[in-house]
């Protein structure tokens, strides 16, 4: 398996534009989760899906951001409109769970790197 | 709000030593604990998984999960210039989502 792609690797912007960030997780896995990173808070987790079915997004920012899971094997990520605090890497991740309450490995894709200016 | 906290480091260990890194965490019902290693501008890796009490190992790897303290920690023996990374400790918080401490730098000198 090729593991969890994510495209673009790298994405500049002017404000004010619409983001769209690409995933596609691992085959055979039902989880999926986008996360943020910066310097100053980490990584964070944005929104988590479960069956394709959005469970948890208490960590989307603002309207500005959406999710979509619309089949097992791609995901998307929307800011619009963007804004220079925006700027970080995104990660998408995917795994296998079992159960609601215990997860098994998560595996990351290579990230993009988003740059608002 | 759950939290994982780690001493963001840098550690700083000599080649062939042991290399000790802890991490915290505040949600007591947390089940799966986890470490990932992320080289400079890579994406986290996962490198250990511990589910209950006591010690697993894995290589130079030892994870050592103490639900009543609520402390995880990752030994790394023999330490290598190559395991200079950030090590992150993530505990799983409910809804089987992840909740990740910001990481501590090891830095393993020659």
């Amino acid at each position: 398996d090729a593991g969890v792609i994510q495209s673009p690797r790298h994405e500049v912007t002017e404000m004010g534009q619409e983001v769209t960030l690409r995933c596609k997780p691992i085959s055979g896995h039902n989880s999926l989760f986008w996360y943020r990173q910066t310097m100053m808070r980490g990584l964070e987790l944005l929104i988590y899906f479960n069956n394709n079915v959005p469970i948890d997004d208490s960590g989307m920012p603002e309207d500005r951001f959406s999710a979509k899971m619309p089949n097992a094997s791609f995901s998307t990520l929307k800011i619009q409109p963007s804004e220079p605090r925006d700027s970080a890497v995104y990660f998408c991740a995917s795994s296998f769970t079992i159960t609601t309450r215990m997860n098994t490995e998560a595996f990351f894709g290579q990230g993009t790197r988003l740059t608002v200016v | 709000q759950k939290e994982v906290e780690q001493n963001s480091g840098p550690l700083s260990v000599p080649e062939g030593a042991i290399a000790s890194l802890n991490c915290t965490y505040s949600d007591r019902g947390s089940q799966s604990f986890f470490w990932y290693r992320q080289y400079s501008g890579k994406s986290p890796e996962l490198i250990m998984s511990i589910y209950s009490n006591g010690d697993k190992e894995d290589g130079r790897f030892t994870a050592q999960l103490n639900k009543a303290s609520q402390y995880v920690s990752l030994l790394i023996r023999d330490s290598q210039p190559s395991d200079s990374a950030t090590y992150l400790c993530a505990v799983n918080s409910g809804y089987s989502t992840l909740t990740f401490g910001k990481g501590t730098m090891l830095l393993v000198s020659p």
